[in-house]
């Protein structure tokens, strides 16, 4: 089945510091979405992306889509303590999960 | 409010004492699933059902039962605990799969000693 990959499996930034975090396939993917969970916390829904090269921004978090629609990236600009946590994307047809990118910010 | 309830939120079991997880969603969502999260292995599928009746394996299911009995359930079985299903679980809903978001419920840390 359908598998995707995420890269760093871990990031530590200086509060300030921007953050991106990569998610890859080795199909298209009709859709890619993106999740957030808090330390001690349950994943909780950030975005979908469908369209080729897709470009969507919530406040400080910027989402993109692939032009081939394999990869997908999330990148937080000027992070901030209340950005920690572990951000996972996650693929259609059986909401395949990556493993997930661990942030921490140092104050 | 619109939530996905799991129960018990802890458990701490011996192996091969049967258990049941429940889980409960009250937005009327078609797709359910279960997942295991572990350190380093993100969360991964246990099974999943598309409606009532209809369920399926994901990627790790030996070991687990599931059952859809009403739309709003999907307990997860474990009819023989083993140490390695310790593990923290979760339970999800979505109005469909792959193109609505899912909700998930709290979770569930789950020790077999």
């Amino acid at each position: 089945g359908q598998q995707v990959m995420q890269i760093p499996q871990y990031q530590h930034v200086q509060e300030g510091e921007d953050f991106t975090t990569y998610c890859n396939s080795s199909t298209t993917l009709s859709n890619i979405q993106w999740y957030k969970q808090r330390p001690g916390g349950h994943p909780v829904f950030l975005i979908q992306l469908v369209k080729s090269g897709e470009v969507k921004k919530q406040k400080r978090l910027t989402f993109q889509f692939g032009e081939a629609k394999k990869n997908s990236s999330l990148h937080i600009t000027a992070t901030q303590t209340t950005d920690v946590g572990t951000y996972f994307c996650a693929g259609p047809y059986d909401m395949r999960f990556g493993a997930g990118t661990r942030l921490t910010v140092k104050p | 409010e619109a939530q996905v309830t799991q129960n018990p939120r802890y458990l701490i079991t011996v192996t091969g004492k049967k258990l049941t997880v429940t889980c409960s969603q009250n937005m009327n969502h078609e797709y359910m699933s279960w997942y295991r999260q572990d350190p380093g292995l993100g969360l991964r599928q246990i099974y999943y059902s598309m409606n009532v009746e209809a369920t399926d394996k994901g990627d790790v299911p030996e070991g687990y039962k599931v059952s859809r009995k009403e739309k709003r359930n999907f307990p997860l079985i474990l009819e023989s605990p083993s140490p390695n299903q310790t593990s923290l679980y979760f339970c999800a809903s979505s109005l469909i799969p792959d193109s609505y978001e899912q909700y998930f419920g709290p979770g569930t840390r789950l020790t077999v000693t």
